[in-house]
């Protein structure tokens, strides 16, 4: 089983500043099979991300995600109100695997 | 654009099955749709993160956590809209929100149900 860390596991930013979340890999994650979810309060998750760097139709653009092996990052480039939630990473390979999750939260 | 719906069988006694359905709707979701899309569960425990149950494609066969696998069985009725899971043997550790998802790629979920808490005790 493939095991995703995430860091930190609370983020306190402010509306406008910038958002690094981490998610490690126990061992390396193909690119093709790494996401990101965004859930906020009482809400299923969202899914933001794919393949590591691609974003679903209808997600802005100061969403984007990077990486490869076992490091990847959700970036956020200018947090917007709505965007405090808590951030999920998933390998969806043979066995798929969430992240603990980061919250991200208003300072 | 697809709609996913959790039943609510809300509360389960020890040792019992869990039985979930989830049941789909959508536009121009037919039939013929299926073979488009993947099918999975994925559960979360009160004030915890997210854990994948299990997932069954359009081929039919299905793919469970092995820490699940003895105990879970997801199978889909293309007739009546709807997939389900059971789990079987649950304890006070089964307790969750459990959703049903759905993608066009397997194990990447795009739509999700709304969620149904089901409490595990007697």
């Amino acid at each position: 089983e493939i095991v995703l860390t995430q860091s930190p596991g609370t983020l306190s930013l402010s509306p406008g500043e910038r958002a690094t979340l981490s998610c490690r890999a126990s061992q390396s994650v193909s690119s093709t099979y790494l996401a990101w979810y965004q859930q906020k309060s009482g809400q299923a998750p969202r899914l933001l991300i794919y393949g590591a760097s691609s974003r679903l139709t209808g997600i802005p653009d100061r969403f984007s995600g990077s990486g490869s092996g076992t490091d990847f990052t959700l970036t956020i480039s200018t947090l917007e109100p709505e965007d405090f939630a808590v951030y999920y990473c998933q390998q969806y390979g043979t066995s798929p695997t969430f992240g603990q999750g980061t919250k991200l939260e208003i300072k | 654009q697809l709609r996913l719906q959790e039943s609510s069988p809300g509360l389960v006694k020890p040792s019992e099955t869990l039985s979930l359905t989830c049941t789909i709707s959508g536009d121009s979701f037919t039939d013929a749709s299926y073979p488009s899309y993947y099918w999975g569960w994925i559960r979360q425990p009160p004030g915890k993160g997210l854990e994948w149950i299990g997932s069954i494609y359009y081929s039919g066969g299905t793919n469970y956590d092995p820490s699940l696998k003895s105990r879970v069985t997801i199978s889909v009725d293309t007739s009546k809209n709807k997939f389900s899971l059971k789990l079987s043997s649950v304890t006070a550790a089964d307790t969750a929100v459990y959703y049903c998802a759905a993608g066009f790629v397997r194990d990447l979920f795009d739509y999700w149900g709304q969620g149904t808490l089901v409490t595990v005790s007697s």
